[in-house]
C-alpha cells in the first residue's frame, strides 16, 4: 500500500488480558515509531526501529509493554496483563532518510482496557 | 526534560474567521519544526517543516512562521472551513532519533 497501515483500529479489552497491535510500514522506510497518546497529552514516545540496529526502547512505559521489528519491515507492539491506564491511541511512524525527517503516520490502534 | 508547548489546547471558530495558534518551545539545540494536521479517525499527516530562523511557509489557506531565536511557531489558517477541524501538532526534533510532540490544539470550525 502506499501508506502506513495499522490493526486493529478499535480494540476494546479487558484489563489483565494481553493485546498485540500490528504496524505495516511504507516499504523502504528504515525508521519506525511508535508512539502513543492517552486523553489530553501529547504523543508520547515508546520505541524506535532503525534497520539492524538495536531498537530504542526507552519509552516504554513498563516492562509489560514489548515491541519487535520482523525484517525491517511489519513491526508488532504487545502490551501484556493490560491496565485501564494503557487505553490510549497508539500509533506507528515510518520514515524515510535521516533523523529529523518528515515521519509518516498510520491510522492508529484505539485501545480501550476496560 | 524539553517541553513543547501548544495553545490554545482547543478553539471554537466560525466558518471564515482566520485563526492562529501557538507553539512553543526551547530555544536551544533546534534543528527543525514539524507541524502536523490530525483529523479524526484518520492518520496525522504532514504540513510543513521549517529548519531556519525567519522560516515561512504556505499551504493554500495555511501558513506557519518560525523564530528560533524566541522559541516559538504560529500556525495560521485564513478563512476557516469546517474541512479545518482537526487537531494541529507541533513536533520539534533537536537531534538524535527523537521528536517531541506537543499536545496539540484542536479546532472546531462551526459551519
Amino acid at each position: 500500500g502506499a501508506g502506513v497501515s495499522q490493526s486493529p483500529s478499535n480494540k476494546v479489552t479487558e484489563k489483565g488480558k494481553d493485546v498485540e497491535l500490528r504496524c505495516d510500514p511504507i516499504s523502504g522506510h528504515t525508521a519506525l515509531y511508535w508512539y502513543r497518546q492517552s486523553l489530553g497529552q501529547g504523543l508520547e514516545f515508546l520505541i524506535y526501529f532503525q534497520g539492524n540496529s538495536a531498537p530504542d526502547k526507552s519509552g516504554l512505559p513498563s516492562d509489560r509493554f514489548s515491541a519487535e521489528r520482523t525484517g525491517g519491515s511489519v513491526s508488532t507492539l504487545t502490551i501484556q496483563r493490560t491496565q485501564q491506564e494503557d487505553s490510549a491511541v497508539y500509533l506507528c511512524a515510518t520514515q524515510d532518510r535521516g533523523l529529523g525527517e518528515t515521519q509518516y503516520f498510520g491510522p492508529g490502534t484505539r485501545l480501550l482496557v476496560l | 526534560i524539553l517541553n513543547v508547548e501548544q495553545s490554545p489546547q482547543s478553539l471554537h471558530v466560525q466558518e471564515g474567521d482566520s485563526t492562529n495558534f501557538t507553539c512553543s518551545f526551547p530555544s536551544s539545540n533546534f534543528y527543525a519544526l514539524h507541524w502536523y494536521r490530525w483529523e479524526t479517525a484518520k492518520s496525522p499527516e504532514a504540513l510543513f517543516v521549517m529548519t531556519l530562523n525567519g522560516d515561512e511557509k504556505k499551504k493554500g489557506r495555511i501558513s506557519a512562521t518560525l523564530n528560533t531565536k524566541e522559541g516559538y511557531s504560529y500556525l495560521y489558517i485564513k478563512g476557516s472551513q469546517p474541512e479545518d477541524s482537526a487537531t494541529y501538532l507541533c513536533a520539534l526534533y533537536t537531534g538524535g532519533f527523537k521528536t517531541i510532540f506537543g499536545a496539540g490544539t484542536r479546532l472546531f470550525v462551526k459551519a
